[in-house]
């Protein structure tokens, strides 16, 4: 399978613990994107890579919320102190180009 | 962003065709129309997007209003699988962001 991989796929942890997503978008996707997902909602978008430059950040992405892409491949999300609003689904997904967004199956966080 | 709406549910028989309707009457003229779809427990799929003229793909077809303020995806003959979440999102030219709203949940009857 050469889709966008995430792990892990579930994440339980307490309120106030650090936790960190890979994301391991398609083999020479330059463009790479984190969105979250909330139940019943859509996803909404957090920040976007280009190669490894970090080029747009979301207000919703609080100074908690750190993403890096180093070397422009593989991808990390790191929340520290979560709280329980942070419980959603984490999605990432690549691209080669602007038109398409490939997603991965996203990773499910749930903050007790 | 420009925003779009949707129904929130569509029911459709098996191997009938489905029209899902999208209003998006403040479009601009750089806008592009994607829809995506989202299976239970999955991340969205791309379905088909376009800017002007009608487009068709191996998944479904887009038909585009002449003043562009709504858009219709057809699925033309629905499968079980293809019971989820469909969003059509506004893409302004040059972005790469998609801002999804709540999309239309299609049911597919055997």
């Amino acid at each position: 399978d050469t889709g966008v991989s995430q792990n892990p796929r579930h994440k339980i942890t307490k309120r106030g613990q650090n936790v960190t997503f890979r994301c391991d978008p398609i083999s020479e996707h330059n463009r790479l994107y984190w969105y979250r997902q909330t139940l019943g909602q859509g996803p909404e978008f957090l920040t976007y890579f280009q190669n490894e430059a970090q080029l747009e950040k979301s207000r919703l992405l609080s100074d908690r919320f750190s993403a890096e892409r180093p070397k422009g491949s593989f991808s990390t999300l790191e929340i520290q102190r979560t709280e329980q609003g942070d419980s959603a689904m984490y999605l990432c997904a690549s691209s080669p180009r602007l038109e398409t967004q490939y997603f991965g199956p996203g990773t499910r966080l749930l903050v007790l | 962003d420009a925003k779009t709406t949707q129904p929130n549910s569509m029911e459709s028989n098996e191997e009938e065709p489905v029209h899902l309707p999208c209003n998006h009457s403040t479009i601009s003229g750089t806008d592009y129309i994607h829809w995506y779809r989202q299976l239970p427990s999955q991340g969205p799929e791309y379905v088909i997007h376009g800017l002007t003229s009608n487009v068709n793909n191996r998944m479904a077809s887009l038909a585009i209003a002449e003043d562009r303020k709504s858009s219709t995806l057809i699925l033309h003959r629905a499968t079980l699988r293809d019971a989820a979440v469909y969003y059509c999102i506004l893409r302004v030219a040059n972005d790469y962001k998609l801002s999804f709203g709540a999309g239309t949940t299609v049911t597919v009857r055997a």
